[in-house]
């Protein structure tokens, strides 16, 4: 039973122009989403998070937005740089509980 | 800090051995985790534990998997015996309990069992 998912396994997107990742969530309970980003032979860095109560939240070229009715949050990178390909990973919890990831979605920026 | 270390990086074995992955959290982080990374369902958590108590082990997949924490600066993940479907990248995490899921993780053991 998967809580997070992530429906697309891959993007690709021109440099200077916007990436959008989608991510959905099955629990109502979650009340702290994050994004987090993997590069080859690395462990997962974390990039942004939004808490429940908020419905966006920026930092530089990276917005998390939050849709609660639908359960679905997104990541915006703008502009994408070459340096942003890698793996997208959202993920979930609450109450401070374990974080539920997604598949990840594989992120390309051609130069 | 030198952040959380795994070993080994890589770990190559032959199907039926035991196979042992390590972790050293960051000083001070009460809590660590085992995610496993695969193809197919991402990064799965395995184990998880809180003042090197295990709170959550549902997600171990069967009794071949056990993990341990007999101190706050030292974990494992014991595979035995090992099949050829454990191949994954295992991940270790750390972080401070109160956190609201600001998880460190290490550079992952690439496993392959052959």
């Amino acid at each position: 039973d998967q809580q997070v998912k992530q429906n697309s396994p891959s993007l690709s997107v021109q440099e200077g122009r916007i990436s959008i990742l989608n991510c959905d969530y099955t629990n109502s309970m979650f009340d702290y989403f994050l994004w987090y980003k993997k590069y080859p032979a690395e462990g997962p860095t974390f990039l942004i998070s939004i808490s429940s109560i908020k419905d966006k939240n920026e930092d530089g070229r990276f917005t998390v937005f939050l849709n609660k009715s639908a359960k679905h949050l997104s990541l915006h990178i703008v502009p994408s740089q070459p340096g942003d390909s890698a793996v997208y990973f959202c993920a979930a919890s609450y109450y401070g509980n374990k974080l539920v990831f997604g598949a990840g979605t594989i992120l390309r920026v051609k130069s | 800090d030198a952040g959380v270390i795994q070993s080994p990086r890589h770990e190559v074995t032959e199907m039926g051995q035991e196979v042992t992955l390590r972790c050293k959290p960051i000083s001070g982080h009460n809590s660590l985790f085992w995610y496993r990374q695969t193809m197919m369902r991402g990064l799965e958590l395995l184990i998880y534990f809180n003042n090197n108590v295990p709170i959550d082990d549902s997600g171990m997949p069967e009794d071949r998997f056990s993990a341990k924490m007999p101190n706050a600066s030292f974990s494992t993940l014991k595979i035995q015996p090992s099949e050829p479907r454990d191949s994954a990248v295992y991940f270790c995490a750390s972080s401070f309990s109160t956190s609201l899921g600001g998880y460190t993780f290490g550079s992952g053991t690439r496993l392959t069992v052959v």
